[in-house]
């Protein structure tokens, strides 16, 4: 089965200190991963994908085919990170994501 | 390019009330799809839509219906609304591995 597990509901951290938003996820084949994100008031909207290796906005995630993971991680948290990060899996259908549920990260000042 | 739009943006429903809610991009995305959002379940794919012509169910399918009038539109229709389907309902259009996504639908049913 697939399935995208993100174990955290909330996490609240203060600004400069390290983030890390974890993602693990359930499939057999070759998965495409990617974290959305949904700031307040504005539309979920792509973040990254693993397979550009990218960094945006300071943020990176790296695949982890051992651990089956693929946290999001940021060096020093921004006040304006604050939002809700989804993880997505995309697997057997090209047609279809599926989404964890969701992470609201809270950046203290 | 307004990109994905949906109406309306509220709406409140008595139990057993139908309504639909409207889904239109102008991308020329051929997949589109209908989530909900609920707290602590993130999004669940409700039901997709492929291409023109063709539509499949999702995760939660059960209590909603779905049409694709055309390329670019994609209505959701709850027949008799029920309290449990009090929740955020977001339209999204797909194109290469990106999801583009609606501003959501606030329903709440009583």
């Amino acid at each position: 089965a697939q399935r995208v597990t993100q174990p955290e509901k909330l996490l609240s951290v203060f600004k400069g200190a390290p983030v890390e938003l974890k993602c693990n996820y359930s499939y057999s084949g070759s998965p495409e991963l990617f974290w959305y994100v949904q700031y307040s008031r504005q539309r979920l909207q792509l973040l990254l994908r693993h397979i550009s290796r990218e960094s945006i906005k300071g943020f990176t995630a790296d695949l982890n085919k051992g651990e089956t993971s693929f946290h999001l991680k940021k060096p020093f948290a921004q006040e304006e990170d604050s939002a809700m990060y989804y993880c997505a899996l995309r697997g057997d259908s090209s047609y279809k994501l599926i989404f964890g549920s969701g992470t609201r990260l809270l950046v203290r000042p | 390019n307004a990109g994905v739009t949906q109406t309306p943006k509220f709406q409140v429903l008595k139990t057993g009330q139908s309504m639909t809610l409207q889904c239109a991009q102008d991308m020329n995305h051929n997949s589109m799809y209908w989530y909900r959002q609920d707290p602590g379940m993130g999004l669940r794919l409700i039901y997709y839509s492929a291409s023109e012509g063709t539509t499949d169910k999702g995760e939660v399918p059960n209590g909603y219906n779905v049409s694709r009038l055309n390329k670019r539109e994609f209505s959701l229709r709850l027949e008799s609304a029920a309290p449990s389907q009090t929740s955020v309902y977001f339209c999204a259009s797909m194109a290469g591995d990106t999801q583009y996504f609606g501003p959501g639908t606030r329903l709440t049913v009583l």
